[in-house]
């Protein structure tokens, strides 16, 4: 069966460091996007791709990047994690206007 | 700017109960809305969409409703289960033009099912 999977599932880290967050989904989907969900909020979108080589940033993209090379996988990094990039992190993906998201199960990760 | 707006923020209700969510958003231009269910320590799943001219949907004991010239939905659930308990997520899509759209989350509802 098709998927989407974050891995990994939690993470701590130190302030300063570059992280790393992986998604992977086998739905050939050409869209996929970042979000990250914190108490109080809905879900913000970080950064999203509606195709290899595309990137595009979102609402909350400081501090953040993301790279498509190909139509799987769309990595998130910290460039230098702050602890405000403390938050559960959602990748999603989706085949395109009007379909909905499959979401991945989350990345919990904590900057200390 | 664009919002959605979700009530109440969290709700308790005995098993086998009825309850309703309610959403109310002012996103522009209007495309459709989805709710999602999402469990703890878990990603969002849909569980229904709504386009402008849908009045109700149903997915089995979930039932929304759709009143585009208020801007409001409602999550109808019926008969509710131990395993309902979960946060409900109403999102509305607006298109944007260009081929790209975008999406304005509620902070959700939390629902809690006791026995």
């Amino acid at each position: 069966d098709a998927e989407i999977t974050q891995s990994p599932r939690h993470k701590i880290t130190e302030t300063g460091r570059q992280v790393t967050l992986a998604c992977h989904q086998t739905w050939n989907h050409n869209n996929m996007f970042w979000y990250r969900q914190d108490l109080g909020h809905g879900l913000r979108l970080i950064h999203y791709s509606y195709g290899v080589q595309d990137t595009n940033k979102g609402e909350v993209s400081d501090g953040y990047s993301v790279s498509r090379s190909n139509t799987e996988d769309l990595p998130l990094t910290l460039e230098s994690a702050a602890s405000s990039q403390t938050s559960v992190y959602f990748c999603a993906s989706s085949s395109g206007f009007g379909h909905g998201y499959t979401f991945g199960s989350g990345t919990r990760l904590t900057v200390v | 700017k664009n919002q959605v707006e979700q009530s109440p923020q969290s709700l308790i209700i005995l098993e086998g109960k009825n309850c309703t969510l309610q959403c109310n958003y002012t996103v522009s231009p209007f495309s459709n809305l989805r709710w999602y269910k999402q469990d703890t320590g878990r990603g969002p799943v849909s569980l229904t969409i709504m386009t402008f001219s849908e009045n109700t949907k149903s997915n089995g004991r979930y039932t929304a409703t759709l009143d585009a010239d208020t801007k409001q939905s409602s999550l109808h659930i019926t008969a509710s289960q131990l395993s309902d308990s979960a946060s409900y997520i109403c999102v509305v899509s607006a298109y944007s033009g260009a081929g790209s759209y975008q999406l304005t989350f509620g902070k959700g509802t939390k629902l809690s099912v006791i026995p």
